[in-house]
């Protein structure tokens, strides 16, 4: 079974913080996502990666970064936290293809106070 | 304009009856795919069943089955038969075959909760 592990289930921070979400994948997929989850909004795309130190930005990129130095390891990274970024974060990844599903994490509960 | 549409924020379903969760599409794309996934209050998100736009036929997978409507655009889940544990937000998600980034572009979707 594909393994997408975040490193963190919930993480409190504070206003301004610089805030790392890590995660990792098992199953050697090109491709890893970061969305977030928000309540009547469904998931929205932040930042996605197709290949080792590649990344592209999603719909809602502005006021995060990201980081692929290894293929299995895709890193989002706040780098001011704001109030408006509390939210669930859900890294996944998949293999090329129009059939292949995404296979995600266990999410990351994020509040910023 | 939202690519993806469910129209049902909450939907509740007696044990054992069969429900149909509702989802829309819009893309000029002859090639795409639609996904379903299942999240239950644990917040893991689960693949349940995939619809390609070139498929004849409505994918199923064990008690789930998808009603694929090309011409209307529309791909509802019909889960049969339903329990307790399928309790749950459903989403419904488009990948486009033009797209360079093999993303998914998810609806907002819909909480279904089964009556005992």
């Amino acid at each position: 079974d594909v393994k997408v592990t975040q490193s963190s289930r919930y993480l409190v921070k504070r206003t301004g913080e610089k805030v790392f979400l890590e995660c990792v994948q098992d199953m050697d997929h090109e491709n890893m996502f970061w969305y977030r989850q928000d309540p009547g909004l469904g998931l929205r795309l932040i930042y996605f990666s197709y290949d080792v130190k590649m990344k592209e930005k999603g719909d809602i990129p502005e006021g995060y970064s990201v980081s692929r130095e290894k293929k299995e390891r895709f890193s989002l990274i706040l780098e001011s936290a704001s109030t408006n970024q509390t939210s669930m974060y859900l890294c996944a990844s998949s293999r090329d293809g129009i059939n292949s599903p995404l296979h995600f994490g266990n999410g990351t509960r994020l509040t910023v106070t | 304009a939202q690519k993806i549409t469910q129209t049902q924020p909450g939907m509740f379903v007696q044990e054992k009856e069969a429900v149909t969760l509702d989802c829309t599409y819009d893309t000029s794309d002859p090639s795409y795919g639609l996904f379903w996934y299942k999240q239950p209050s644990s917040g893991e998100m689960i693949f349940l069943i995939y619809q390609g736009s070139y498929d004849q036929q409505n994918a199923t997978e064990g008690r789930y089955s998808l009603n694929f409507q090309k011409a209307r655009k529309s791909a509802n889940l019909v889960i049969s038969a339903s329990q307790l544990g399928d309790s749950a937000m459903y989403f419904c998600a488009m990948r486009e075959g033009s797209s360079n980034t093999g993303k998914l572009i998810f609806g907002q979707g819909t909480t279904l909760q089964v009556k005992p």
